[in-house]
């Protein structure tokens, strides 16, 4: 059984510093998506990550995958308020869009 | 061009009722997928529909059941709610090949 696992659970960070979300997962996967979810909201995508090696980037965040060692990060650059959230993992599991998500970091921002 | 839509956005209803939600998926979208989201925790995979038929189906008892009709929309059905059935569904639409899953709002289902 596909297990998805994120650390740290929680993190609170002050504006300005930069820090790393990992995500790892149990078994063979090239598929691994990087969401948003804000208090009492939906799920927004943020990355698609499709092959080993994959990197992306989008403001201050980006996402790769290692499929070898079978992780992800989510690194944040200089954090800012509204990246308040919470994020999630997920590994489409036997590249079918059946998605396994990991237990999701809870993000807060200070000033 | 309209995203995923779901409805109803929230319901409650208590023990041992029956119900149903509703998900159109986005625009030329022609996959269905459908996740429980419990308060605190990452969403977990129900079933998945594609061309009217059941794909896949995760670890959820028989008691949920679903549909997808010709113009791709999609039910959940849920009988004999459970207290433990309180959570946050959502629907998620895609093309299939590795292009990321469309989330709907979501439904929030308490059961007293």
């Amino acid at each position: 059984e596909l297990k998805v696992e994120q650390n740290p659970l929680f993190l609170s960070m002050q504006e300005g510093k930069n820090y790393t979300i990992y995500c790892n997962y149990s078994t063979t996967s090239d598929r691994l998506y990087w969401y948003r979810q804000d208090p009492g909201k939906s799920l927004e995508s943020l990355f698609v990550l499709l092959s080993n090696g994959a990197v992306k980037q989008e403001g201050r965040l980006m996402a790769s995958l290692d499929t070898k060692a079978r992780l992800s990060t989510l690194h944040i650059t200089a954090a800012v308020h509204d990246l308040s959230a919470t994020y999630f993992c997920a590994v489409d599991l036997g590249n079918t869009d059946k998605l396994i998500f990991g237990t999701g970091t809870r993000l807060q921002v200070f000033p | 061009d309209a995203g995923v839509t779901q409805s109803p956005t929230h319901l409650i209803k208590t023990r041992g009722q029956q119900v149903t939600l509703r998900c159109s998926p986005k625009s030329g979208h022609d996959t269905v997928s459908w996740y429980q989201q419990a308060l605190g925790q990452g969403p977990q995979f129900i079933f998945q529909y594609y061309e009217e038929e059941e794909r896949q189906r995760g670890n959820f008892p028989d008691r949920f059941s679903g549909h997808q009709f010709p113009n791709y929309s999609s039910e959940l059905n849920v009988n004999a709610l459970l207290l433990g059935d309180s959570a946050l569904y959502l629907c998620a639409s895609s093309l299939t090949g590795g292009q990321p899953q469309h989330f709907g709002d979501g439904t929030r289902l308490s059961i007293l």
